[in-house]
């Protein structure tokens, strides 16, 4: 029961346009969300989080949307660079009662064109 | 600052044989974490710890055991080795969940992981 789902396994950009990543998710207790970068042969690193109280957050190129009616949430980048191609994985996690862990999805790899 | 190193990077095991992976922390964390990431299956959670002594159950734990007997180290153990646990292994640590709000300071809660460990069962 894949409760964090990232249904595009791979992403294809040019270098300048908007990268949009998204995430959904069926556990209704998850309130906090984030997102992880990931290159080959290492951990993945935190880039961006939001909490269910806010629909949208904000950091440089990156921003997180979140759509708790639709249980969806979205990673913009803009504007793209060759830099950001990596997997990113969409985490979900239950601070109140949700179990306090968290939920990874399968990850979407993202590929910036020059 | 080291951050979170795991031991060892490569390995290569023979079905049934045993062996353990150790993860270690210098940043204070609390909970811990062990997660294997398959293509198609993202990371899935092994065994998690909330702190020194104590261990549960994560998502795919079958095979697996864990030991928390110092807050800075996670142990990873694989007793008899199946080709199924052919994956790559991470451990991660965070600081302690459900609280996220320190002395009033917001504390995200996101993970820290380490390098990962290569782990072939052949």
């Amino acid at each position: 029961d894949q409760q964090v789902k990232q249904n595009s396994p791979s992403l294809s950009v040019q270098e300048g346009r908007i990268s949009i990543l998204n995430c959904d998710y069926t556990n209704s207790m998850f309130d906090y969300f984030l997102w992880y970068k990931k290159y080959p042969a290492e951990g993945p690193t935190f880039l961006i989080s939001i909490s269910s109280i806010k629909d949208k957050n904000e950091d440089g190129r990156f921003t997180v949307f979140l759509n708790k009616s639709a249980k969806h949430l979205s990673l913009h980048i803009v504007p793209s660079q060759p830099g950001d191609s990596a997997v990113y994985f969409c985490a979900a996690i239950g601070l109140t009662g949700g179990g306090n862990k968290l939920t990874f999805g399968t990850g979407t790899q993202l590929k910036v064109e020059l | 600052n080291a951050g979170v190193t795991q031991t060892p990077k490569f390995r290569v095991l023979k079905t049934g044989q045993s062996m353990t992976l150790l993860c270690a922390q210098d940043m204070n964390h609390e909970y811990m974490y062990w997660y294997r990431q398959d293509p198609g299956m993202g990371l899935r959670l092994i065994h998690y710890s909330v702190g020194e002594g104590t261990t549960a159950k994560g998502e795919v734990p079958d095979g697996y055991n864990v030991s928390r007997l110092k807050k800075q180290n996670f142990l990873l153990g694989l007793e008899s080795a199946a080709p199924s646990q052919t994956s790559v292994y991470f451990c991660a640590s965070s600081y302690l969940m459900g609280i996220p709000y320190i002395r009033g300071r917001r504390v995200d809660t996101e993970a820290f992981f380490g390098q990962g460990t290569r782990l072939t069962v052949v």
